[in-house]
């Protein structure tokens, strides 16, 4: 079992939505978490760090449960530019764990 | 800002080379590491290293080798390239064990 899942999508809205992705994590011992983000043919650069009461930076909002496993990404008004595969990271006794991504792609 | 620098953005090598992927980064981080990403199965942990001449294995380190003589380089060694670690390979580094990682620009390898 991957200790981290995420669905792949990919995801098409239109600019100005809201969309929301998921990762659930198989392990308990889970210490921090982040969601990166990844360019086309770049590497994958911090959005930002999920803490417990959840976080907020701009547009971008992030939300971890614990008790369910599972932290959550919110993007708001959604920007062209936000196109992009957004990677969920977890680390489980100070070894980061990837999700495989979720690919976003907003439309005109 | 941490800049992550690996030597080479794409490579191209055949079966049974030696290869050398250098990466260095310049803010004093402890923590280095080297993942490979391929479609569908995202990034994996080759090796790693929290302090120089220290070395850990990943999740996959089988054919694989690495050496960090000096705090700010980590080098990643294929003993014999195969077709099979033709990939994209990512070299990361963190301040601390748990923080967040700062990536490399990557190299695409192609072994032929």
């Amino acid at each position: 079992r991957k200790e981290v899942e995420q669905d792949p999508g990919p995801f098409n809205v239109p600019e100005g939505a809201t969309v929301a992705f998921n990762c659930t994590y198989s392990n308990s011992a889970s210490q921090s978490f982040f969601w990166y983000r990844q360019d086309c043919r770049k590497e994958p650069k911090l959005l930002m760090s999920v803490y417990s009461s959840g976080n907020e930076d701009g547009r971008f909002t992030a939300q971890l449960n614990r008790a369910s496993q599972y932290i959550s990404l919110l993007i708001r008004d959604s920007k062209l530019s936000d196109s992009a595969t957004y990677l969920c990271v977890v680390n489980i006794r100070n070894q980061f764990y990837f999700g495989t991504g979720t690919s976003l792609t907003v439309i005109p | 800002d941490v800049k992550v620098t690996q030597s080479s953005r794409y490579l191209v090598k055949r079966t049974g080379e030696k290869v050398f992927l250098e990466c260095v980064q310049d803010m004093d981080h402890e923590n280095m590491f080297w993942y490979r990403q391929d479609p569908g199965l995202g990034l994996r942990l080759i090796y790693f290293s929290y302090d120089v001449k220290m070395k850990e294995k990943g999740d996959i380190p089988e054919g694989y080798s690495v050496s960090r003589e000096k705090k700010e380089r980590f080098s990643l060694i294929l003993e014999s390239a195969s077709t099979n670690q033709t990939s994209m390979y990512l070299c990361a580094s963190s301040l601390l064990t748990g923080y967040g990682y700062t990536f490399g620009s990557g190299t695409r390898l192609t072994v032929v």
